[in-house]
């Protein structure tokens, strides 16, 4: 249990689907990430929130939309994914933006028919 | 191109023997490095981390070295114990940088210590 919670944890949708991805932190942290790990790929960072604020952007495209409505929540909106957007989506936090160690919740997996 | 590398997919060890996970980077400015492991099914934990002002850091079974002048380091856990099967990521910021706060993750190797 690491105070980081993902649902759901697994997902499955077709390419014209909406879905959403959701994460909550209960450990007071004011930074929120979402990374991805496709199949025998290091982890990439999509997104960061600190305090709310997105402050980084990785190239994602527009279609995967974050929301951070507040710091302890965080969702990942999913708009006509493609079945190379398949992967597990990790939510993570951190006390501050900038402090090395993230928490990850447990992930969801997700795949696009 | 890939700025942290973990050249070794998997690693075989017996219980009671030392583990030794190897990580090289390129990027010079990276000067904060952290070890994560994950389980199947669970979100990678933080294991140890260090800065690039010392070159070695200890947490019980756990050590990490690092080599800045070989951009190099690597992480020894002994003795290995079966529970320490699991992926072990290797990850790095430049933390001084404009990308403070954003890791940059190697592939992971898998560590399976055998009974």
């Amino acid at each position: 249990e690491t105070g980081v919670t993902q649902t759901p944890r697994h997902l499955v949708m077709g390419m014209t689907n909406k879905k959403s991805l959701k994460c909550e932190q209960h450990l007071g942290h004011n930074a929120m990430y979402w990374y991805k790990q496709s199949a025998k790929k290091p982890l990439e960072l999509m997104f960061v929130y600190s305090l709310e604020e997105r402050v980084e952007n990785n190239s994602v495209p527009s279609r995967f939309s974050p929301e951070c409505p507040n710091s302890s929540h965080l969702f990942l909106h999913l708009h006509t994914l493609q079945p190379e957007d398949s992967a597990l989506y990790l939510c993570a936090s951190s006390r501050e933006w900038g402090t090395g160690e993230l928490f990850f919740g447990e992930g969801s997996r997700l795949t696009v028919l | 191109d890939q700025q942290v590398k973990q050249n070794s997919p998997s690693l075989s060890v017996q219980e009671g023997r030392i583990s030794i996970l190897n990580c090289d980077y390129t990027n010079s400015m990276f000067d904060y490095f952290l070890w994560y492991k994950k389980y199947p099914a669970e979100g990678p934990t933080f294991l140890i981390s260090i800065s690039s002002i010392k070159d070695k850091n200890e947490d019980g079974r756990f050590t990490v070295f690092l080599n800045k002048s070989a951009k190099h380091l690597s992480l020894h856990i002994v003795p290995s114990q079966p529970g320490d099967s699991a992926v072990y990521f290797c990850a790095a910021s430049d933390a001084g940088g404009t990308s403070y706060g954003k890791l940059t993750f190697g592939q992971g190797t898998i560590l399976t210590v055998h009974p």
